[in-house]
């Protein structure tokens, strides 16, 4: 079964830092991995997506994240954080047995402090 | 401006009341879902619509129900609400093919029952 694990359940970094949220999957064949940012009160917003093509994916706000095949992992990076990076963040893969259907990891709570 | 509604944003309600949530989008999209999503921040599928007149069940098993009358109208009903029920619920639509794999999210209805 395919699955997505997020082994942090927040992250502290400070403003200006360079910042990762980490994000390991398990799929069988070739995934489609995708990163949501959500603030409070708010619903998930999409950052951006791996298909196919260049490991490293740019996205919204910033962020990018690397694809790395040997080591199944898709890591959220941001070069410096901002305060307004403050929100939970969640790695999706796409579910193979149902193509309109994600699954998302269990998120992690960036904390940006000034 | 193409968007993705949630009403109410918050209810508070009593045991054994019949509630609806609320879900409209005007992207067009076919394809919608309803999400819960823990205190602890898990999301987890409970309802998913391809289009018209086709609902399923998710991935976690609930009480609620849904309807697709309309392609932009996703409504999940609870006949009679307990406290068990209190959770966000997070609706979202995604159209395989101007946007493959993406889903788009709605603001969410934190539901509480006392």
């Amino acid at each position: 079964a395919q699955s997505v694990a997020q082994p942090e359940d927040q992250v502290n970094v400070a403003e200006g830092n360079p910042l990762t949220v980490k994000c390991t999957y398990s799929v069988s064949g070739n995934p489609y991995l995708f990163w949501y940012v959500q603030y409070p009160n708010r619903g998930l917003q999409f950052l951006l997506k791996y298909i196919t093509g260049d490991n490293l994916v740019k996205g919204s706000y910033g962020f990018e994240a690397e694809f790395n095949k040997s080591q199944t992992s898709f890591h959220l990076k941001k070069p410096s954080a901002l305060v307004s990076d403050s929100a939970l963040y969640f790695c999706a893969v796409r579910d193979l047995d149902s193509s309109y259907k994600l699954i998302f990891g269990s998120g992690t709570r960036l904390l940006v402090r000034p | 401006e193409a968007d993705i509604y949630q009403t109410p944003r918050y209810l508070v309600i009593g045991t054994g009341k019949k509630i609806t949530l609320e879900c409209s989008q005007t992207m067009g999209h076919d394809k919608m879902y309803w999400y819960q999503q823990d205190p602890g921040m898990e999301l987890h599928l409970i309802h998913y619509s391809y289009g018209v007149n086709s609902t399923e069940k998710g991935d976690l098993s609930s009480e609620s129900t849904v309807s697709r009358i309309r392609t932009e109208h996703f409504p999940l009903t609870l006949e009679s609400a307990r406290p068990s029920h209190t959770s966000q619920y997070l609706c979202a639509s995604s159209d395989p093919v101007r946007a493959p794999n993406e889903q788009f999210f709605g603001p969410g209805t934190r539901l509480t029952v006392l």
